[in-house]
C-alpha cells in the first residue's frame, strides 16, 4: 500500500522560502509509470496543481508559479521536495503531495497546512 | 492557463442523477484524453473517481461515470447517495509550445444531496 507523507514548517513569514518534503513508502519513487506532484488548496478555495517531477528529473510547472517554484527528487531517500520562494499570504494553503499517472493523481498524502503570516 | 470552469454547486435527491460539467479549451480538455475527476470531503485527501475521461479506478462505484464532448467534460453521478455529498473537481492535462506541459484544475463543484 503506497503511503505519502508531507513534512516541513507550518508557519512562514512573508518573503521567506517554503520548503516541503514528501516521503514515499510502500513503493518506489523510481517507477517508470508515474510522476510525483505537489497540489495545494488555499482556505475556502479550490485545488491548484503546482508542479510534478519524474524520477529521472524531468520537471513540469504551473506557468504562473514557475518563476518561484523548484521541485526536486531524491531517489536514494525515496523523497521529492518543493521549494516556493518569496511567499505571501496568498501562498497559505494545505499542500498535498501525490503520485500521478497520465496526469491523474492516483494517491495523495494527508496534506500539511502552511500558513504565511508576519 | 485559466482554471477549468465548473458550476459552483449542484444538487439532487437520493436516487436521482446529477451531471457536473467542466469546460476548458482546445489546449486542455479538448486536446487530450487525460481528464480526471476527484471527490473531496473536507478535512480529507481528495480521491480520484475518474481518469482518462471515462475510466474508473478499482473500488469506485459504477454509479460514477465520465464523458467528454469537445472542450467540455462531464461527471455523471447516478443513484445519488448521501455519502456522495462532497466537493468535486475536474482536472486536465494542458500544454502549449510556450508554457510546456502541466495540469489544470477546475474551480470545484459542491454537490448537495437533498
Amino acid at each position: 500500500q503506497l503511503h505519502l507523507q508531507e513534512s516541513g514548517p507550518g508557519l512562514l513569514k512573508p518573503s521567506e522560502t517554503l520548503s516541503l518534503t514528501c516521503t514515499v513508502s510502500g513503493g518506489s519513487i523510481s517507477s517508470s509509470s508515474h510522476h510525483w506532484a505537489w497540489i495545494r488548496q488555499p482556505p475556502g478555495k479550490g485545488l491548484e496543481w503546482i508542479a510534478s517531477i519524474y524520477y529521472s528529473g524531468n520537471t513540469y510547472y504551473k506557468p504562473s508559479l514557475k518563476s518561484r517554484v523548484t521541485i526536486s527528487v531524491d531517489t536514494s531517500k525515496n523523497q521529492f521536495s518543493l521549494k516556493l520562494n518569496s511567499v505571501t499570504a496568498a501562498d497559505t494553503a494545505v499542500y498535498y503531495c501525490a503520485r500521478e499517472k497520465q496526469s491523474a493523481a492516483t494517491d495523495w498524502g494527508q496534506g500539511t497546512l502552511v500558513t504565511v503570516s508576519s | 492557463q485559466s482554471a477549468l470552469t465548473q458550476p459552483p454547486s449542484a444538487s439532487g435527491s437520493p436516487g436521482q442523477s446529477v451531471t457536473i460539467s467542466c469546460t476548458g479549451t482546445s489546449s486542455d480538455v479538448g486536446g487530450y484524453k487525460y481528464v480526471s475527476w476527484y471527490q473531496h470531503h473536507p478535512g480529507k485527501a481528495p480521491k480520484l473517481m475518474i481518469y482518462e475521461v471515462t475510466e474508473r479506478p478499482s473500488g469506485v462505484p459504477d454509479r460514477f461515470s465520465g464523458s467528454k464532448s469537445g472542450n467540455t467534460a462531464s461527471l455523471i453521478v447516478s443513484g445519488l447517495q448521501p455519502e456522495d455529498e462532497a466537493d468535486y473537481y475536474c482536472s486536465s492535462h494542458a500544454g502549449s509550445s510556450h508554457a510546456g506541459n502541466y495540469v489544470v484544475f477546475g474551480g470545484g463543484t459542491k454537490l448537495t444531496v437533498l
